[in-house]
């Protein structure tokens, strides 16, 4: 159990809607990571928050946005989805950079099926 | 820009084989490396990492050395059990020019008894 939780585990939705997955970070760190994991093992990072802002972006669409809230907890939002959507979608959570502890703690990950 | 390339799977053994995947990276500054395994139906975790030059990390048998003068990172066992099927993905971390982690796209190891 790497303390990062994420909810809901899997989640069936259709074309066109919207969802919210969430994810709380490791108790102490500051970091939070989303990451999606197509079927063909690929994990590209879409963004990263830190203690509550915007600190790096990956390759995040502009149907999809994110948040960290102050208790630290992530949400992660996606809408208008599309048949190319479904995938794993992973949360990490890192220690404060000061700390010298880079590791990324991973979430066991929430399954999109988008029909 | 900064980039992580690891071999391509996946890798099929038998128990009891020496294990080596390639893992070599491009980056400015020193950045941190990491080797992570995802078993089936899980997340990712944390396999060991090597935070400077000629560093060795190790965990659970597996070893992967820091050496900047080929850049890789090249994960090795003696001996794999079946135990060990996994998807391997190396990655680095820098707070050089912005913090960024990068992803290798991962190798899958499949260990036949």
């Amino acid at each position: 159990d790497s303390g990062v939780t994420q909810t809901p585990k899997h989640l069936i939705t259709a074309t066109g809607q919207r969802v919210t997955l969430r994810c709380s970070p490791r108790s102490g760190d500051l970091s939070v990571y989303w990451y999606q994991q197509s079927l063909d093992q690929g994990l590209q990072f879409l963004i990263q928050y830190y203690n509550g802002e915007e600190r790096a972006k990956g390759n995040i669409l502009e149907r999809f946005s994110a948040q960290q809230f102050p208790d630290l907890h992530s949400e992660l939002n996606l809408s208008s989805l599309e048949l190319g959507d479904s995938a794993l979608y992973f949360c990490a959570s890192s220690a404060p950079w000061t700390s010298g502890r880079d590791e990324q703690f991973f979430g066991p990950g929430t399954r999109l099926t988008v029909l | 820009g900064d980039s992580v390339t690891q071999m391509e799977g996946p890798v099929t053994l038998s128990e009891e084989a020496f294990l080596t995947i390639n893992c070599t990276y491009t980056a400015t500054g020193y950045p941190s490396l990491f080797w992570y395994v995802q078993y089936p139906g899980e997340g990712l975790q944390l396999l060991l990492k090597a935070t400077k030059a000629d560093d060795k990390g190790s965990n659970k048998g597996f070893e992967a050395t820091y050496r900047k003068e080929t850049t890789s990172f090249h994960l090795e066992k003696g001996s794999v059990q079946v135990s060990d099927s996994a998807v391997y993905f190396c990655a680095l971390s820098s707070n050089t020019g912005g913090f960024k982690t990068i992803f290798g796209a991962g190798t899958r190891l499949f260990v036949k008894a």
